[in-house]
């Protein structure tokens, strides 16, 4: 069976400061990965999308980027956090455009 | 793009009771999700379900594609039933649209 993780599952980082989040996927071969972003406890915002290997796709303008060294590893990175960058980070899978699934998330305070 | 509206925005249920969620999406869609959000932040996947009628258990789902909107049925509903349920939808594309959500508390 699939399932998919995320790390760390929270975080706590000054203003200013890097970030790197990773998410792997296991059991399926070249899934479609997805970044979203969760603020207040509220609607999800899509971040990227990939659907291979270096295909990255942004959704939003912002400081954040994506990567996808490997086929089933998705990184959302930060060269300099800033305060409104905090919030819930999902990552999630699907097999082409069909059902997502969703990782635990990484809960992100940028202080 | 697809604009997606869930009702009612918060619900409070006595345990025991039943309760309909509703959602209304602006366009064609290739792809409608049901999700719970547990206390824990944790993403549920309820149905796929673009057109026609699921159950599973105590949930079912209900999507009339031609009339854009979808119904997620809650019957005897439990405390372990409480948290935020999502509709998503998905044009053409791989973007999946969020609703709002409608947060349950459903009390013992």
């Amino acid at each position: 069976s699939q399932t998919i993780h995320q790390w760390p599952a929270t975080l706590v980082q000054p203003v200013g400061s890097p970030l790197s989040l990773e998410c792997t996927v296991e059991g399926t071969s070249n899934p479609n990965l997805y970044w979203y972003r969760q603020a207040a406890g509220r609607g999800l915002q899509l971040l990227f999308y990939s659907v291979g290997i270096g295909q990255i796709s942004s959704e939003v303008p912002q400081n954040l980027s994506a990567s996808r060294p490997q086929d089933r590893q998705f990184i959302l990175s930060s060269k300099k956090l800033l305060l409104s960058d905090s919030g819930f980070y999902l990552c999630a899978w699907s097999v082409r455009a069909e059902t997502q699934y969703f990782g635990p998330g990484t809960r992100l305070t940028v202080l | 793009g697809i604009q997606v509206e869930q009702s009612p925005p918060d619900l409070i249920l006595q345990e025991g009771a039943n309760s309909t969620l509703r959602c209304n999406f602006s366009d064609s869609v290739n792809n409608l999700q049901w999700f719970h959000q547990n206390p824990w932040g944790q993403l549920i996947n309820l149905f796929y379900i673009p057109s026609g009628t699921k159950q599973n258990g105590r949930l079912s789902a209900t999507t009339v594609a031609t009339e854009r909107y979808s119904l997620l049925y809650i019957s005897s509903s439990q405390t372990t039933d409480s948290g935020v349920y999502f509709c998503a939808v998905q044009g053409y594309g791989n973007k999946l649209v969020f609703g709002a959500g409608t947060i349950l508390r459903v009390k013992s």
